[in-house]
């Protein structure tokens, strides 16, 4: 199965700064690569995934980018608000179908 | 809408009383699955069924039985619930394209508390 590593598990910024999140996987099968943010009491949501095929992807203040060679992926936040403040998920995706989760980052953005 | 609905959002029981927690999706997903979140382990998969009749055991699948009888439905059923099965489930749907996953949609929950 898959072992999946998220660091760092908390992190604390200031609104404005830049947040980065790291997930580490073993499969080299992996083709799927998505962050998932949780909210307080609320479902986990997609805010972006990336294909094995693209190297990078944005969306607005979010983007991801992989690295398969080292089988890494990694969230990047930029001009954090309030609002992100959350709990992220990574959850790499490979041809087996069953899906582990990273343990999580909770990321506090301080106004 | 498109949505997965899960019901019960909190549930209640004691020890040894079996239960069911509904989980129900209008996207026409083939693949469905269920987690459990307990603090500092993160989302842990319980078991996951790629289409009618097909299901695996995910991460965690001791006590928990599932079935798919039909594509909109996967029930999670706890034949004898112990106290270490209290946890915040969710349940997850995603369109599937063959060896290909999707997004994952979520349900929005079931707390349960076994006394």
């Amino acid at each position: 199965g898959e072992n999946v590593e998220q660091h760092p598990s908390t992190l604390s910024v200031q609104e404005g700064d830049s947040a980065v999140i790291k997930c580490t996987y073993s499969d080299s099968a992996s083709n799927y690569f998505p962050w998932y943010k949780q909210e307080l009491g609320k479902r986990p949501q997609l805010i972006i995934d990336i294909r094995s095929n693209v190297g990078e992807k944005k969306d607005q203040r979010i983007a991801v980018t992989l690295n398969k060679t080292a089988k890494h992926f990694s969230l990047h936040i930029t001009e954090t608000q309030p609002e992100d403040s959350a709990v992220y998920f990574c959850a790499p995706y490979g041809g087996y179908q069953k899906v582990t989760f990273g343990i999580g980052t909770k990321l506090q953005v301080i106004p | 809408e498109a949505q997965v609905t899960q019901n019960p959002r909190y549930l209640i029981t004691v020890t040894g009383k079996k239960l069911t927690v509904t989980c129900s999706q209008n996207m026409n997903h083939e693949y469905m699955s269920w987690y459990r979140q307990d603090p500092g382990l993160g989302l842990r998969q319980i078991y996951y069924s790629m289409n009618v009749e097909v299901t695996d055991k995910g991460d965690v699948p001791e006590g928990y039985k599932v079935s798919r009888k039909e594509k909109r439905n996967f029930p999670l059923i706890l034949e004898s619930p112990s106290p270490n099965q209290t946890s915040l489930y969710f349940c997850a749907s995603s369109l599937s394209k063959g060896f290909l996953l999707e997004k994952l949609f979520f349900g929005s929950g079931t707390q349960l508390s076994v006394l």
